[in-house]
């Protein structure tokens, strides 16, 4: 299976702030890789797919980059709403797994 | 715009088994893949299979791999995921996804408790 690592684990951060998330994957997966905000009681939501590009409906705040192993998901300007946590997925082969996500927090 | 509606919460015994359904509504049901996605207590997301219905043949992680089948139904557009001989890991808020590879859309959950 190929493993996703996602750093750092939890973040704080202040409304403004630009931020940035990294994932990593055990071997190449081009760029099969999606970018995943999810908040408790809630399903998760797609923000960026095949790496970069950015889900309609999703400030453009948000953008995604990388291919190959190593990804970035970067929100520009911090929103109060933009907390929660933030989860890649690569979708390149079956099983399609998930990093451990990353759990954005007001500072 | 698709739209995704899960059955309700559930509570089973260890060693019982579970069965969730995945209503889809707005789109082409058919040619696209659901997927089933988990989220246990503190944990992250983690795949579990997922099927296009057109081809009916589903695939599984080997992490459930002989407990889990999913189905669907077309003539209800209707997915279903079923988790067999159920322990306490398997505590979880199970969703289903759809749109293909990218996951476009969630239904709203469903939580699934095990416990004696």
């Amino acid at each position: 299976d190929i493993q996703m690592t996602q750093s750092p684990s939890s973040l704080s951060a202040s409304v403004g702030d630009r931020v940035t998330i990294t994932c990593r994957a055990s071997q190449s997966i081009s760029s099969y890789l999606n970018w995943f905000q999810h908040k408790p009681g809630k399903a998760p939501k797609l923000l960026i797919y095949a790496a970069s590009s950015l889900q309609s409906g999703v400030p453009s705040t948000f953008s995604g980059s990388g291919s190959g192993t190593d990804f970035t998901l970067t929100i520009s300007s911090l929103q109060p709403e933009d907390f929660a946590t933030y989860s890649c997925q690569q979708i390149y082969t079956t099983p399609y797994t998930f990093g451990q996500g990353t759990k954005l927090e007001i500072k | 715009q698709v739209q995704l509606v899960q059955s309700g919460a559930e509570v089973k015994k260890p060693g019982s088994s579970v069965k969730v359904s995945c209503k889809a509504s707005g789109g082409t049901f058919s040619s696209y893949a659901i997927n089933w996605v988990r989220q246990a207590p503190g944990q992250g997301l983690e795949w579990m299979g997922g099927i296009i219905p057109i081809f009916g043949r589903a695939t599984y992680a080997q992490n459930f791999q002989g407990r889990v089948t999913i189905t669907t139904d077309e003539t209800t557009s209707t997915a279903y995921m079923e988790l067999s001989s159920l322990r306490s890991e398997d505590t979880a808020v199970y969703y289903c996804a759809s749109g293909g590879i990218r996951f476009d859309y969630w239904g709203q959950g469903t939580l699934v408790t095990v416990s004696s």
